[in-house]
């Protein structure tokens, strides 16, 4: 069963300053099947990343998505008012068919 | 414009049923693989179904598999969720979602329909 962990949990920054999110799998994860999710309150998902580096239509260029194997990364170039908000990762593989991990909150510092 | 737009959601009691729907515009449901994932109060996301385009293959979580089946009605560009044997833990916002082929990835989501299995 892969397992996602992302890290910090939470990550306090403030605007104009650059966001890294971590994604560890407990096994190997295809690039091709690695995704990048932003959620805000009472929302649903919003893709940002597929294929571990490959922005979603309409994705501002200020996301974007790195790695391999087991450790992935999202990173925010500079916050916007806007990027406050919960980032989730998501694998496609054999067991469980998709899997996301727990979260990392962006708040403003 | 692509829109997905969930319903059927609703109080229920523990070992009840229920069926939501999820229904499609701007694209056609069956040529694309469609998903369920749920959302429990204050808590991640969870995959629950996918259902491909093509044969149609199914499968399931295995907190939900047995209990619930995942399937769409290509005249009514329409995806379902018939869930049975609820339980508390199966409350939840659940939303259909639209893969990116071949991705993995869910590009297009619904806003969600809350489930709330409670006596």
């Amino acid at each position: 069963e892969i397992v996602l962990t992302q890290s910090p949990g939470t990550l306090s920054l403030s605007p104009g300053e650059r966001a890294t999110l971590s994604c560890r799998a407990s096994e190997s994860v295809s690039s091709n099947y690695l995704g990048w999710y932003q959620q805000k309150p009472g929302q649903a998902p919003r893709l940002l990343i597929y294929g571990t580096s490959s922005r979603a239509t309409g994705i501002p260029d200020r996301f974007s998505g790195s790695g391999s194997g087991t450790d992935f990364t999202l990173t925010i170039s500079r916050l916007e008012p806007e990027d406050f908000a919960v980032y989730y990762c998501q694998q496609y593989g054999s067991s469980p068919r998709f899997s996301f991990g727990p979260g990392t909150k962006v708040e403003i510092k | 414009e692509v829109q997905l737009l969930e319903s059927g959601g609703g109080l229920v009691q523990p070992g009840g049923s229920l069926r939501l729907s999820c229904a499609a515009s701007g694209f056609t449901c069956s040529s694309y693989a469609m998903s369920w994932v749920r959302q429990a109060p204050g808590r991640g996301l969870e995959w629950v179904s996918i259902i491909y385009s093509g044969g149609g293959s199914t499968f399931y979580a295995d907190s939900v598999k047995g209990r619930f089946t995942i399937s769409r009605d290509n005249s009514m560009n329409t995806l379902y969720l018939q869930m049975h044997s609820l339980r508390a833990e199966d409350t939840a916002v659940y939303y259909c979602a639209r893969e990116v082929p071949g991705s993995g990835n869910y590009d297009y989501w619904g806003q969600g329909t809350q489930v709330i299995v409670s006596s």
